[in-house]
């Protein structure tokens, strides 16, 4: 079973320009997370869809990050414009949400974003 | 919201020795405790995790205990080996109310040959 993927791996950019993470989940899970990650610090959630739909973004900076995921399956997150501060890893996340159990998460390789 | 609290942040053991993580939570309704390791650059590994309805599971060398009443929940890896160097993170979920994960500080764990 291939797990979840993302793209790109690594990414450099200059600050004020726009960037874009994509994530492919496992197969069959209907939740996605997104997270950021800085060095030596734990995962912390920007965004969790259930299907298409948003249910958690109170974490995520609405004035320079928007997220989708039209079709309920692979995503999209979105950084406009960069600032320096916004270096980090991004990691993807996805899980079967049933309300009954059996909610393991698996995580992505993640997009390591560096912001000059 | 749920908080979970990790200690210690570092840990050094000798090759061969044990290991103990520990975590606090504060949400009662948490139900899903799971445990990942992250190697340096590499993703979130799961390797254990255990619900509200046990105390304690076990993995080979790897085990975690729960306490619901006192809301703490512990990682053992007995017998370490140099590989399991590697930074350990604690989570707390509610799989009834909604799937969100609070994650704790992590742990930077050393294995000493």
């Amino acid at each position: 079973e291939a797990g979840v993927v993302q793209s790109p791996r690594y990414k450099i950019i200059e600050k004020k320009q726009p960037v874009a993470f994509w994530c492919n989940p496992i197969s069959g899970h209907n939740t996605l997370y997104w997270y950021l990650q800085n060095l030596g610090q734990g995962p912390e959630l920007l965004i969790r869809y259930e299907n298409e739909e948003a249910v958690d973004d109170s974490q995520l900076p609405k004035d320079r990050f928007s997220a989708e995921r039209l079709k309920g399956v692979d995503s999209t997150l979105k950084i406009q414009p960069a600032e320096l501060g916004d270096s980090a890893v991004y990691l993807c996340a996805s899980s079967f949400t049933s309300g009954r159990g059996g909610n393991e998460q698996f995580f992505g390789p993640g997009t390591r974003l560096t912001v000059l | 919201g749920e908080n979970v609290e990790q200690h210690p942040s570092t840990l050094s053991v000798q090759e061969g020795d044990s290991a103990v993580i520990k975590c606090t939570y504060s949400d009662s309704a948490s139900n899903y405790f799971p445990w990942y390791k992250q190697e340096l650059g590499k993703r979130p590994q799961l390797i254990i995790d255990i619900r509200s309805n046990v105390g304690e599971k076990k993995d080979q060398r790897i085990a975690v205990t729960l306490n619901k009443t006192a809301k703490h929940f512990s990682l053992h890896i007995t017998e370490t080996q140099p590989e399991d160097s590697a930074v350990y993170f604690c989570a707390a979920s509610n799989e009834v109310g909604g799937n969100q994960f609070y994650f704790g500080t992590g742990t930077s764990l050393t294995v000493i040959p």
